[in-house]
C-alpha cells in the first residue's frame, strides 16, 4: 500500500533562518507531488505540485521554494523565513492529473518567531 | 475568480440532529467537487466526490450547479462525526490540484 511521510510534525525556527521540509511517498512510482499551506484562519492553499523529477510549478509568488531530486521525494526549502512563513504545512501526492484524489501527510506546525 | 467558500467556521449540534455544512463555489468550466474530511490526531482524507453519487459514513452531498452548491448532508450526527470537514474542487484533468475552502468544524454534543 501507498504511504507518505512527512517530517518533521513540528518546527519552531526563528526570522531570517533556512527552512527544509521533507516528504516521501512509498508505494507507487511517478506521483503527482503538492505541498499545501494553511495560514491561521484561511483554508488550504496549493504553493508547488510536481508532476516528475526536477519538474516544479509554483501556484503563489512567495518565499518558499520546491524541489524534487527523487521521483518520491519532495522538499520545500527557503534561505531566509520570514513571520509570515507561519502556518501548516501539508504534503499531498495523486497519482496522476486525470486521477483527482489526494492523499496528504500529517502536516508540519512552522512556527516563524 | 476561482474560488470555494464554507460560511461557518463552527457548526455545533447535538446527537441525532441532521446537519447540513455549506460549500459553494465559483469555477468557470466544470469542476469537480469533494469533501475532506479531518479528524483528531488524523490526516486529511478524502470523504465523498460528487462524481461517485455514493454514502459516505451517511453523508451526501448533492452539486447544484444553478446555485453552484456542494452542500454535505446527515440526517442523523454521531459524535464520531466532530473533525474538521473542508470543501474543496479541482478542474478537469487537474489531478490533486485542489482549492479548498477554510473549513468547518463539526462538533457533535451527546
Amino acid at each position: 500500500s501507498q504511504t507518505i511521510h512527512q517530517w518533521p510534525a513540528t518546527l519552531v525556527q526563528p526570522v531570517g533562518s533556512p527552512l527544509s521540509l521533507e516528504c516521501t511517498v512509498e508505494g507507487t512510482s511517478n506521483p503527482n507531488l503538492y505541498w499545501y499551506r494553511q495560514a491561521a484562519g484561511r483554508g488550504l492553499q496549493l504553493l508547488f505540485y510536481s508532476v516528475g523529477i526536477g519538474q516544479i510549478s509554483s501556484e503563489v509568488p512567495q518565499n518558499l521554494s520546491a524541489s524534487r531530486p527523487q521521483d518520491r521525494q519532495f522538499i520545500l526549502s527557503s534561505k531566509k523565513l520570514l513571520l509570515s512563513d507561519s502556518g501548516f504545512y501539508l504534503c499531498a501526492w495523486s497519482r496522476d492529473l486525470k486521477n483527482t484524489e489526494a492523499f496528504f501527510g500529517q502536516g508540519t506546525r512552522l512556527t516563524v518567531v | 475568480a476561482q474560488r470555494v467558500t464554507q460560511p461557518e467556521k463552527l457548526l455545533s449540534v447535538f446527537k441525532g440532529a441532521p446537519v447540513e455544512l455549506k460549500c459553494n463555489y465559483s469555477y468557470s468550466g466544470s469542476p469537480e467537487l469533494f469533501w475532506y474530511v479531518q479528524y483528531s490526531r488524523q490526516r486529511l482524507q478524502l470523504l465523498l466526490r460528487h462524481i461517485s453519487r455514493e454514502s459516505i459514513k451517511g453523508f451526501t452531498a448533492d452539486l447544484n450547479k444553478g446555485e453552484t452548491s456542494f452542500h454535505l448532508k446527515k440526517p442523523f450526527a454521531q459524535e464520531e462525526d466532530s473533525a474538521m470537514y473542508y470543501c474543496a474542487l479541482s478542474g478537469g484533468n487537474q489531478g490533486g490540484k485542489l482549492i479548498f475552502g477554510q473549513g468547518t468544524e463539526l462538533s457533535v454534543k451527546p
